[in-house]
């Protein structure tokens, strides 16, 4: 069963761009994770936001979570060529067995 | 370097065959899960595990059978009964089992074809 819904489907931008990807999900969680898959390759964890935060950052990324609208977004700074990939929202639920449900994506080209 | 290993990275099924798909971890985590994806769509869970000597079906898991007789290795076996075996199929494990805040690590995935 699939809960997180990932817009846009795909994304194409020059370098040096910010990229925006948002996920949207139906259900209460206990937090909500980003993940990136390079073409043809396992999926990395970029990001963990729990329910009771609203913001996080790391480097470049930047996660909002916003409950009452059952949304998150990525924002990516200043992208570059290698960020071109895959990127995953997945949610743990509450209280639920603790799996990940996750998302179809967003695909990010970033254009040099 | 720790990390989860999956091989073959290609393997093609004959009708009628099982294959068996290789997980191997040296992170010293206690679950394991296997992932099935396909084109545009997420991940979805086939078995997940979290001890040794136990597992439990994911959302698809008709047609596929597991073992995990050690910590460090989760095989997955795609039997004939699946009848549409072709995907990437992602093995992944996280710390501790049943705590919510872990991020699951992936290995490089096994593409699955039919002959």
């Amino acid at each position: 069963s699939q809960q997180g819904e990932e817009d846009p489907q795909a994304l194409s931008i020059q370098e040096g761009e910010n990229a925006t990807m948002n996920c949207s999900y139906k259900t209460s969680i206990n937090n909500l994770q980003w993940y990136r898959q390079n073409s043809g390759r396992g999926l990395v964890h970029l990001i963990l936001i729990r329910s009771n935060e609203r913001e996080k950052h790391s480097g470049r990324l930047r996660v909002t979570l916003d409950t009452s609208k059952k949304s998150s977004s990525l924002l990516i700074t200043a992208s570059r060529a290698a960020d071109t990939a895959s990127y995953f929202c997945a949610t743990v639920l509450m209280d639920s067995n603790y799996q990940l449900i996750w998302g179809a994506g967003t695909k990010l080209i970033i254009k040099p | 370097d720790g990390g989860i290993t999956q091989s073959p990275k290609y393997l093609f099924r004959k009708e009628g065959q099982n294959v068996t798909l290789s997980c191997e971890q040296n992170l010293n985590h206690d679950a394991m899960y296997w992932y099935r994806q396909d084109p545009g769509q997420g991940l979805r869970l086939i078995y997940y595990s979290q001890i040794v000597n136990d597992f439990q079906k994911g959302d698809i898991a008709e047609g596929y059978s597991v073992s995990r007789e050690k910590k460090e290795s989760f095989p997955l076996t795609v039997t004939s009964a699946q009848k549409n075996p072709t995907a990437f199929y992602l093995c992944a494990s996280s710390i501790v089992p049943g705590a919510p805040n872990q991020p699951q690590h992936f290995g490089d995935g096994t593409r699955l074809s039919i002959l």
